[in-house]
């Protein structure tokens, strides 16, 4: 099942909204972190979150973690149209082992 | 900067040939990791290696082998596809299991 369940499935905002994504999780994680696919390509890493951290910020992005709800929430500020991709959360799950489980994805459409 | 590359964009096999798909890194990572991404099923990770010869089966091993017999290069080997094999396909590294994974451009397969 997947750690990480990102919600909404999809979102389409105009340019210069923000646009707010979450991401649930089920186990205590170590850190938490954010990805962005454009179509068709690879994955790109935005930021990591780790578990004694509330907020982090990076350019446009804010993420913050709510580790007694097991949850975390992107938000990108003054979006673009280049902003339009889907986004992932990523975590590692305490009895995992060596490696990340992702959400589902939010699809993020941002209208000129 | 990191960087992941897969040895094909866009790969067509028919049903029971032998599939190889090769990913190489540049930053002297020692954790590799392969992927495939499915619509509405997020990434699903299929194996992931922490070092040379070293090996661990994650969600979805079946049908599937890998080799890793140097460092910077991580091999995914379908034996025999199958159909429900069509798939994207990605490959990433990164210098700890939990840490930041670098992605590569990813390798959609259809298998007819």
């Amino acid at each position: 099942s997947q750690q990480g369940e990102e919600d909404p499935q999809a979102l389409s905002i105009q340019e210069g909204e923000n646009a707010t994504m979450n991401c649930s999780y089920k186990t205590s994680i170590n850190n938490l972190q954010w990805y962005r696919q454009n179509s068709g390509r690879g994955l790109v890493h935005l930021i990591l979150i780790r578990s004694n951290e509330r907020e982090k910020h990076s350019g446009r992005l804010r993420v913050t973690l709510d580790t007694s709800k097991k949850s975390s929430s992107l938000l990108i500020t003054a979006s673009r149209a280049a902003d339009t991709a889907s986004y992932f959360c990523a975590t590692d799950a305490n009895n995992a082992g060596n490696m990340l489980t992702f959400g589902g994805g939010t699809r993020l459409m941002v209208k000129p | 900067d990191v960087k992941v590359t897969q040895s094909s964009r866009y790969l067509v096999k028919r049903t029971g040939e032998k599939v190889f798909l090769e990913c190489v890194q540049d930053m002297d990572h020692e954790n590799m990791f392969w992927y495939r991404q499915d619509p509405g099923l997020g990434l699903r990770l299929i194996y992931f290696s922490y070092d040379v010869k070293m090996k661990e089966k994650g969600d979805i091993p079946e049908g599937y082998s890998v080799s890793r017999e140097k460092k910077e290069r991580f091999s995914l080997i379908l034996e025999s596809a199958s159909t429900n094999q069509t798939s994207m396909y990605l490959c990433a590294s990164s210098f700890g299991g939990i840490d930041e994974q670098f992605f590569g451009p990813g390798t959609r397969l259809t298998v007819l």
